[in-house]
This record gives C-alpha cells, sequence and structure tokens, in this order.
C-alpha cells in the first residue's frame, strides 16, 4: 500500500507571493491534517480535514488556508508569505476522524527568501 | 510555558545502553499518548501509544504514561545504531474531544546511538 505523497518535495519562494501545497492520502484513508514544523516551535497542528469539510483549525493567521477534494486528496496554501514561513510542512493522513493512529508524509520544505 | 515539554537533547549513547526519553504536560484533558520517530528529511513515523495511564511493550520499546504526575517516558533497549533519529512525544484529548484529531507535540529529542 502506498503511504501519504506529498508534493513538492521542496520550493522556493519569494516574500509576498502564494504557495500551494498538495497531500495525497494514503488509499482508502478519509481524514487529512496539516502541521507546520520548524525548529523554533517545532510540530504545530494547521487544520484537518474530512469528507471535504475542515473540522478543525489550529491557531494559524487567514493566509494559511486549505481544502479537501472527493478523492481525498488534499491542498493547502499560503498566501503573502512571510520569512517566518520558512518551514517542513507535514501532511498526515488517518482512515477517519475516531481513528488514532496519523501516518504522515515526508513533507515539503518551503524555503522562503 | 508550553504544553507539552519534551528534552531536546541531543542524547548520545553507546549500542546497546537502554535509552529513556521523557516528557512532561500540563493539559489534563490529554488521553491519548503517542511517540514518534523521525528520521532526518522523513516524516514522523508512529512508533506507539497509549490511553491513559500504564505500559506498553512492543519488541525493544517500552512506553509509560503517569497520568498522577503528567510525566509519559519512552524506554528502548537494546539500542541499535539504526535507532538514530529524533523522537518526538505527542498527546491528543478524547475522541469524544471536538478538538480529537489536534495532535499537541512536544519538540523532539535527538538520539544518537553509536556503534
Amino acid at each position: 500500500k502506498a503511504g501519504v505523497t506529498q508534493t513538492p518535495r521542496y520550493l522556493i519562494k519569494t516574500r509576498g507571493q502564494q504557495v500551494t501545497l498538495s497531500c495525497s492520502p494514503i488509499s482508502g484513508h478519509r481524514s487529512v491534517s496539516w502541521y507546520q514544523q520548524t525548529p523554533g516551535q517545532g510540530l504545530q497542528f494547521l487544520f484537518e480535514y474530512f469528507s471535504e469539510t475542515q473540522r478543525n483549525k489550529g491557531n494559524f493567521p487567514g493566509r494559511f488556508s486549505g481544502r479537501q477534494f472527493s478523492n481525498s486528496r488534499s491542498e493547502m496554501n499560503v498566501s503573502t508569505l512571510e520569512l517566518g514561513d520558512s518551514a517542513l510542512y507535514l501532511c498526515a493522513s488517518s482512515f477517519s476522524t475516531s481513528t488514532i493512529e496519523q501516518y504522515f508524509g515526508p513533507g515539503t520544505r518551503l524555503t522562503v527568501t | 510555558q508550553k504544553e507539552v515539554e519534551q528534552d531536546p537533547g541531543p542524547l548520545s549513547v553507546p549500542e546497546g545502553a537502554i535509552v529513556s526519553l521523557n516528557c512532561t504536560y500540563s493539559n489534563s484533558a490529554f488521553q491519548y499518548f503517542m511517540w514518534y520517530r523521525q528520521y532526518s528529511r522523513k516524516g514522523p513515523e508512529l512508533l506507539m501509544y497509549t490511553y491513559s495511564s500504564g505500559n506498553k511493550e512492543d519488541g525493544r520499546f517500552t512506553a509509560q504514561v503517569d497520568k498522577s504526575s503528567k510525566y509519559i517516558s519512552l524506554f528502548i533497549r537494546d539500542s541499535q545504531p539504526s535507532d538514530s533519529a529524533t523522537y518526538l512525544c505527542a498527546m491528543r484529548p478524547p475522541l469524544s474531544s471536538g478538538s480529537a484529531r489536534q495532535l499537541t507535540f512536544g519538540s523532539g529529542t535527538q538520539l544518537t546511538v553509536l556503534p
């Protein structure tokens, strides 16, 4: 069974631009969560989607948004990029919202210059 | 103060040693306690999880939860160089909670097992 895939793996953007990251969950998994990982703040929850609906949102500004498609694939978007948005963005999938196990993808490394 | 505190290390041990990794937390609502392992340039991998207090063993790994002290531990027996990674603790409230899916992570402990 293929794992969680994230594209692109690496990305370099300029301050003020916007970026879209993609996540394909494990086949059959319908819940997708996004996390931001930085050396200073560690892993922080961004949001979770299930059945194309955002179920939970972390404490991030409105510049961070996401969506989920009918095939459970998810995208997250960051608008008006800031230098502090440089991070590893991780996607995690699980079978449903009542499943404990979350499986993480390899992440997208975003660098904002 | 962060909800979950974890000593970042780095921790360096010889092969075969017993490793103890720990986290403390302040939110008494946490009911599920996880340990993730993250290799360099990879996403976190779930090692094991426990519900409420108690111990859980899986091969060379043992997880302990002491809710009265708000303290969790991961023990690695007979450590191997392949165990070298960053270990992250994570916690979440009960499934009935609206924020049940939201994991709160520790900052991670970097472990190196020397051959």
